[in-house]
């Protein structure tokens, strides 16, 4: 069985500030990561996803993550945090049968 | 492209009454995704479909909710009767084939409140 657990549901920050959301994994077959922004009122969009390769993938907005196997962990980050970033980020585990299964998520604020 | 298109957007409706949200897919994708997302529990997957056929409902959370996917480019979740426990935001994702490794574009959502 699959499961992610996003740590901390409220991370603050001040801009310009790095960001660090993470996002620890539980999976029995090679995973698919993925990491998706939820501004308020809108439908989820995909920030990054990590499937073979480069375990440092890079993203949209400045944000990357990091696959690591050993550590089970997939830590979304960010150098210079921006007002614009305040939203809820939900991290997702799938396999090759396909089903996303997400975090909590961890609601981010960004202090001026 | 439109991107995947959701109506209502906000739905109003007292306990006992039938709720259908509409979904309108990413023209070519082949998979569709119906979501729940509640404070409780989360984003919760509840069905999806490949070439309009269901293909694991496990995610249904009872009887009172179906779902149907009549082409490709249309698909339907229906409440009836609806429950105060009901009141979530419903996303309906749609992806281009399923490896496990495809995006899924999401929908804007439908906001449902049952009184």
């Amino acid at each position: 069985a699959q499961s992610v657990t996003q740590l901390g549901s409220h991370v603050s920050v001040s801009e310009g500030a790095l960001v660090l959301l993470r996002c620890n994994y539980s999976s029995s077959v090679p995973p698919y990561l993925f990491w998706y922004v939820q501004y308020p009122n809108q439908g989820l969009q995909l920030l990054l996803k990590y499937t073979t390769g480069a375990t440092l993938v890079k993203g949209i907005n400045g944000f990357e993550a990091e696959f690591k196997k050993s550590e089970t962990s997939f830590h979304l980050t960010k150098p210079s945090a921006h007002m614009s970033d305040a939203a809820e980020y939900f991290c997702a585990v799938s396999s090759k049968v396909g089903k996303l299964i997400f975090g909590q998520g961890t609601e981010l604020s960004v202090k001026p | 492209d439109a991107g995947v298109i959701q109506s209502p957007r906000h739905e109003v409706t007292e306990m006992g009454q039938e709720v259908t949200l509409r979904c309108k897919p990413i023209s070519g994708h082949d998979y569709l995704f119906w979501y729940r997302q509640t404070m409780m529990r989360g984003l919760e997957l509840l069905i999806y479909f490949n070439n309009n056929v269901p293909i694991d409902d496990s995610g249904m959370p009872e009887d009172r909710f179906s779902a149907k996917m009549p082409n490709a480019s249309f698909s339907t979740l229906k409440i009836q009767p609806s429950e105060p426990r009901d009141s979530a935001v419903y996303f309906c994702a749609s992806s281009f084939s399923r490896h496990g490794q495809e995006t899924q574009y999401f929908g804007p959502g439908t906001r449902l409140l049952v009184l």
